[in-house]
């Protein structure tokens, strides 16, 4: 089956820099590559998704990378805030077939003011 | 997406007890799926919840300690059954919908056994 390493656990970065989250995959049928953020007791949320079409996709302040031959993907975070600090969740699957999901151990994100 | 919900949002519950969970969903939806998720880690999947059919477990859980049922497209239950201390943690449902696919979270469960 799908293994996903996340890395790394924990994460500190000061406010308005840049933070990067990395995950690799072991399963080449992956094509699905989503990233979820959870704040302290809510449910995991949907924050950016890449499909294996594709190398980079960003949406405002966040950016997600694919590279397809390395089976690696990266979550990028600029202009960071006290807002981003939370537990980031890489996963992988396919959207083809069974569609479940394997998740990363997850990194925990913090934003020095 | 979709709006998900999830009762009940917490419970403490003696060992040797069943609770059965709820997941509704606001719209149908082909694939529901239920994780667990225990204190600090990352999410396990339990199971695959198929409309009309059995549900698919994932390795380390069974059918006799986690059944599951998919009575129609917007509505799943996860019971946990006979339960342990071991089997504190919070139950969340999640919906694969859309095109493209995506999956959603419901707002989760907080099992606690004493």
């Amino acid at each position: 089956g799908e293994n996903v390493e996340q890395h790394p656990s924990t994460l500190s970065v000061q406010e308005g820099d840049s933070a990067v989250i990395k995950c690799t995959y072991s399963d080449s049928a992956s094509n699905y590559f989503p990233w979820y953020k959870q704040e302290l007791g809510k449910r995991p949320q949907l924050i950016i998704d890449i499909r294996s079409n594709v190398g980079e996709k960003k949406d405002q302040r966040i950016a997600v990378t694919l590279n397809k031959t390395a089976k690696h993907f990266s979550l990028h975070i600029t202009e960071t805030q006290p807002e981003d600090s939370a537990v980031y969740f890489c996963a992988a699957g396919n959207n083809f077939g069974n569609e479940k999901l394997t998740f990363g151990t997850g990194t925990r994100l913090t934003i020095i003011p | 997406s979709a709006v998900i919900s999830q009762k009940p949002s917490r419970d403490i519950c003696q060992r040797g007890t069943s609770l059965t969970i709820q997941c509704q969903v606001d719209s149908q939806v082909t694939m529901m799926f239920w994780y667990r998720q225990q204190p600090g880690q990352s999410l396990t999947l339990i199971a695959t919840a198929n409309q009309g059919s059995e549900a698919t477990y994932e390795s380390g859980f069974v059918i006799d300690k986690f059944p599951i049922s998919r009575p129609n497209l917007t509505f799943s239950t996860l019971t946990v059954s006979n339960m342990s201390p071991e089997d504190s943690s919070i139950y969340l449902c999640s919906v694969g919908t859309g095109t493209p696919y995506e999956q959603y979270f419901g707002p989760g469960t907080r099992l606690t056994v004493t």
